[in-house]
């Protein structure tokens, strides 16, 4: 199985900070990486797929970048909706993997 | 609006089964391939199986291959898990989700979930 690693694991910010959240893939996956927000009690929502194609209705300071084996989500701009647990997910290899998560909490 | 959502979660014993149901509205349900994934309490997302939009293939996660059985109904629009010979280790929050296109196995559309607890 293709192993997922997300950092970090948590932060603190504040709104109207710049996040950034990087996966790191075992193996290479091409641009087969997805993103999605988890609020808390909630089902996960698909925020990015495919690296870098946002999901209709997501905000456009929600983006994505890399290839191979390094990927990045951007909040642009922190707004209070945004704390939440970010998911990373690979869909290259079965069976599709998701990294740990990272939980964006208020500073 | 469209929407998914799980049923038939609840408290079963180490080696019992039960049965997962997940029905889909306001979208065509049988045009889309099917997952099941998984939440431990406090803990990340674990992928447990797929079906095919009609239900031709199946694949299954290493943890739960023989044990667990995917199938729909797309004239019910209605995806099923049945788990059987359960452990404890089975206990999580089971999500159906949408896979948004077949080339990337993406995922735009998820229940609320529904709790297992696998207890004696």
């Amino acid at each position: 199985d293709i192993q997922m690693t997300q950092s970090p694991s948590s932060l603190s910010a504040s709104v109207g900070d710049r996040v950034t959240i990087t996966c790191r893939t075992s193996q290479s996956i091409s641009n087969y990486l997805h993103w999605y927000q988890q609020k808390r009690g909630k089902a996960p929502q698909l925020l990015i797929y495919t690296t870098s194609s946002l999901q209709s209705g997501v905000p456009s300071r929600f983006s994505g970048s890399g290839s191979g084996t390094d990927f990045t989500l951007t909040i642009s701009s922190l707004q209070p909706e945004d704390f939440a647990t970010y998911f990373c997910q690979q869909s290259h290899s079965t069976p599709p993997t998701f990294g740990q998560g990272t939980k964006v909490e208020i500073k | 609006q469209v929407l998914l959502v799980e049923s038939g979660g609840g408290v079963v014993q180490p080696g019992r089964s039960l049965r997962l149901s997940c029905a889909g509205s306001a979208f065509t349900f049988s045009s889309y391939a099917m997952h099941w994934v998984r939440q431990a309490p406090g803990k990340g997302l674990e992928w447990v199986a797929v079906i095919s939009f009609d239900g031709s293939n199946k694949f299954y996660g290493d943890s739960v291959r023989g044990r667990f059985t995917i199938s729909r109904d797309n004239s019910r629009n209605t995806l099923y898990l049945q788990m059987s010979s359960l452990k404890t280790e089975d206990t999580a929050v089971y999500y159906c989700a949408r896979e948004r296109d077949p080339l990337d196995w993406s995922f735009d559309l998820w229940g609320r979930g529904t709790l297992v607890t696998v207890s004696s």
